[in-house]
């Protein structure tokens, strides 16, 4: 069975930094590649970051790039995310999928980041 | 950046209603289009990708249609477990979703 869990969430200060963490189990993790979607409160999905198996082909939206780094450790069956210089508007629920062609087919259950004062 | 915009961003309607739900991309996106269902505190769920191909296990009521820029999702007999949101995603590049479209009950 597919599992995908994150960790990392929390309470965070504006301009301060944060790192996500999805365990992946049950399947050959280093033949997916992965991304990070978030939901701010109330609101829609937005995809974050995408990294592809290897690693070798990353994307960011606008809205991170610069701040935000995704990466991978295939030997640990783990993703992470990097998150400096946040910002209220980076407030949100973070899940990480694992995705074939972009397309997100198993999900994690989500992690709440809050910046706040 | 391509900007995905869905139609209605609320829908109420019946057990048994057809129901339609439109998503409009700013520019062609071929069939790099997904479909997936959220509910209350849960992460989504895929319905369907490339615009029309169903996920394995899901219904067959659900159905997915169109290409370029203008596509819709259908549920044809809507049943009570399929009162939730919906949210298109085009993946032809990067990937953005719609603002999303709630199913409630009428």
């Amino acid at each position: 069975e597919v599992q995908l869990v994150e960790s990392g969430g929390g309470l965070v200060q504006p301009g301060g930094s944060l790192r996500l963490s999805c365990a992946a189990s049950g399947f050959k993790f280093s033949d997916y590649s992965m991304n990070w979607v978030r939901q701010a409160p109330g609101k829609g999905l937005e995809s974050v970051s995408y990294i592809s198996n290897t690693g070798s082909s990353i994307y960011y939206a606008d809205s991170v790039k610069g701040r935000f780094t995704i990466s991978r450790d295939n030997a640990k069956n783990s993703l992470y995310l990097q998150m400096n210089t946040l910002r209220a508007d980076d407030t949100a629920v973070y899940y990480c999928a694992r995705t074939y062609n972009w397309v997100s087919y198993y999900w994690g259950q989500g992690t709440l980041v809050t910046v706040s004062s | 950046d391509i900007q995905m915009t869905q139609s209605p961003s609320t829908l109420s309607a019946s057990v048994g209603d057809r129901v339609t739900i439109t998503c409009r991309a700013s520019q062609t996106i071929t069939s790099w289009l997904a479909w997936y269902q959220q509910k209350p505190g849960k992460a989504p769920k895929l319905l369907i990708y490339k615009a029309s191909t169903l996920e394995s296990g899901v219904p067959s009521r659900f159905s997915g249609s169109g290409s370029g820029t203008e596509f819709t999702l259908t549920i044809s007999s809507l049943q009570p477990d399929d009162f939730a949101t919906y949210y298109c995603q085009q993946y032809n590049s990067f990937s953005t979703f719609g603002q999303g479209t709630k199913v409630e009950i009428k």
